[in-house]
């Protein structure tokens, strides 16, 4: 079964820092890659897709991935964050010909000032 | 245009109960799926339905069910509570069956004493 694995549980950056989270999947046949992130209290929100094409894909509020098929990985990253990117980012799979999203378990990022 | 809304917003039930959480499409959206997201972890795949009709279901037992109805809009029962089912649910509507995205409504918080 596909899994998938956010190395990081929790994050810690000053703002304006670099920040990369990591994410591993467990499977590259036929699989669509996705970030979301959630804030206090609300739903997902789609960041970015990996769906075919280009393996560096750009997101929303300055996000970018890059899907790279032999490592398995799709890691996020932001060049500059924001005190406002203080969030929970999961990392989600689907596999073609599957109608589900399989999350991994998240991590917690912190921006301080 | 509408986005997913969901109702409850928080829900307190006890071991034994029944529940029922209701979740409305975005517009022109045939298609929901439902995750269960516990604390500290990520959401998983519960169910999805497609024109009324359930069109995969993840690892959860036949206590949890879901209908779909004509205009789209969508309830997940859970019977015989367990103080294992606290957690969020999030419902989540896409244009299509098959569409890669799903948008993601803010979720039930169901907590069983």
């Amino acid at each position: 079964a596909q899994s998938v694995t956010q190395l990081d549980s929790q994050v810690p950056v000053f703002e304006e820092a670099p920040v990369e989270l990591r994410c591993n999947y467990s499977s590259s046949v036929s699989v669509y890659l996705f970030w979301y992130v959630q804030y206090p209290n609300q739903g997902l929100q789609l960041l970015l897709k990996y769906l075919s094409g280009s393996t560096l894909v750009k997101g929303i509020n300055g996000f970018e991935a890059e899907f790279n098929k032999s490592q398995t990985s799709f890691h996020l990253r932001k060049p500059s964050v924001h005190i406002s990117d203080t969030a929970e980012y999961f990392c989600a799979v689907r596999q073609g010909g599957s109608e589900k999203l399989v999350f991994g378990k998240g991590t917690k990022l912190t921006v301080n000032p | 245009e509408t986005g997913v809304t969901q109702s409850p917003t928080h829900l307190i039930k006890t071991r034994g109960q029944q529940v029922t959480l209701r979740c409305s499409s975005q517009s022109g959206h045939n298609t929901v799926s439902w995750y269960q997201q516990a604390l500290g972890q990520g959401p998983q795949f519960i169910f999805q339905y497609y024109r009324e009709e359930e069109n995969g279901r993840g690892n959860f037992p036949p206590r949890f069910s879901g209908l779909q109805f004509p205009n789209y809009s969508s309830e997940l029962n859970v019977n015989a509570l367990e103080l294992d089912d606290s957690a969020l649910y999030l419902c989540a509507s896409s244009l299509v069956q098959g569409s890669w995205e799903q948008f993601f409504g803010p979720g039930t918080r169901l907590t069983v004493l």
